[in-house]
Order: structure tokens, then sequence, then C-alpha cells
């Protein structure tokens, strides 16, 4: 079935650092592939997107670029605020699978001051 | 905006009551989803519908029923609230039946004692 693996967490950084946050997956066909971000005691917000190989998503100065070779949506950011301080989730969605979505587990991220 | 309202915030129940969890949105969309969000499991789709009176299980829907009677409301139902039920529910919405991006609320933490 459908899976998706993020790096384990929490992750902290200091302001102005260089972000990585990992995700492979696991589907048959050519999934899309999302990043939501939870900010502390909200619902989650569609962060990027991208639906075919090679895409390149991007928003609020994140990246993410859909790697088929490597089944990978890796999410990059330059230079962390405090305010991204959240937590990140990565998902896909199967061609056939209607509107549903299959999440990872989700990564922590603090950035202090 | 659109808004995914979720009727309680936090909610304490005992174990064996019957619970129900409210969730309306204002958008008219076709789709909703019922998740779970447990530290290191991610979201986990319990139950969801694609139209009015319509119910399809997730991949944890044991020990829960879903309701559907308008097209705006999606009711999550525990028949018999047990501790390991205890976690954030999380409602979505989306315009159906091609993906457009999903609507959270902000959750319900409950907890079964």
């Amino acid at each position: 079935g459908n899976s998706v693996t993020q790096m384990e967490g929490p992750v902290t950084l200091s302001e102005e650092a260089f972000l990585t946050i990992n995700c492979t997956y696991t589907a048959t066909g050519y999934p899309s592939l999302f990043w939501y971000v939870q900010y502390p005691g909200e619902g989650l917000q569609l962060l990027l997107k991208a639906t075919k190989a090679d895409d390149k998503g991007s928003n609020k100065g994140f990246e993410a670029t859909y790697r088929k070779e490597t089944t990978s949506f890796h999410l990059e950011k330059g230079s962390v605020q405090v305010s991204d301080s959240a937590v990140y989730f990565c998902a896909l969605k199967k061609e056939t699978s209607g509107s549903r979505l299959t999440f990872g587990e989700g990564t922590q991220l603090t950035v202090n001051p | 905006d659109v808004k995914v309202t979720q009727s309680s915030r936090y909610l304490v129940k005992r174990t064996g009551e019957k619970v129900f969890l409210e969730c309306v949105q204002d958008m008219d969309h076709e789709n909703m989803f019922w998740y779970r969000q447990d530290p290191g499991l991610g979201l986990r789709l319990i139950y969801f519908s694609y139209d009015v009176k319509m119910k399809e299980k997730g991949d944890i829907p044991e020990g829960y029923s879903v309701s559907r009677e308008k097209k705006e409301r999606f009711s999550l139902i525990l028949e018999s609230a047990s501790t390991n039920q205890t976690s954030m529910y999380l409602c979505a919405s989306s315009v159906g039946p091609r993906y457009s991006g999903y609507t959270f609320g902000s959750g319900t933490r409950l907890t079964v004692v």
C-alpha cells in the first residue's frame, strides 16, 4: 500500500540556519506530493505541492522537488525564522484514490532566536 | 475564506460513553474527512465521505462510525469510548471530485478517562 516516511524529529535549529526535512514515499504509479504545516493550536495548512516528477513546489521560502528516482520529496528552506516553528507533514495522493491523502508521521521543528 | 469548524476544542469523556464529534464546513465542499493525530504516527484516516449519506472506511475505522445527513456537517461517533481513543481528532474538507486542497479544522482533543 501507500506510505510516507519522514525523518525523525524533533528538529531544533537556530534562526537563519538551513533546514532540510526528509520525506520518502512508497506508492505505485505517479502520486501527487504535498507538504502541510501545523502551527501551534491550529489545524493543518497546505504549504506546497508537486504533481509530477521533477516538479518543484515552493511557498514562503520553502521548496521541495519531486524526485521519482529516489521516491523523495525533501523540504528545504535556506534561512529559517522563529515563526517557522511548527509541525511539518509530508503527504501523498495516488492518482486513483480520489481526494484521499496519506500522511507521514510529522516532524516537529523548533527555531530558537 | 473556507472555514471548517469543530464543535469542541477539548473534551473529556468516560469509558463506555457514546461520544459525538461534530464538524461543519461553510463552503459547499463535497468531500469531508476525519483523521486522528497521535505523536509518532502522524494523521490516520478514520472515515471519509464524498457526498451526503455516503461514507467510506479509512485505515482505522474500528470503534468509530460517522453520519453525514447534510452536506455541510460530518459527525464522528465513538459508540463506546475507550482509553485508546484518547487523541487529537481533525476534520477536513475539500471540493470534489478532483483534489483541490484540504481545509482543516483546528481539532478536538479528546481524553477518555
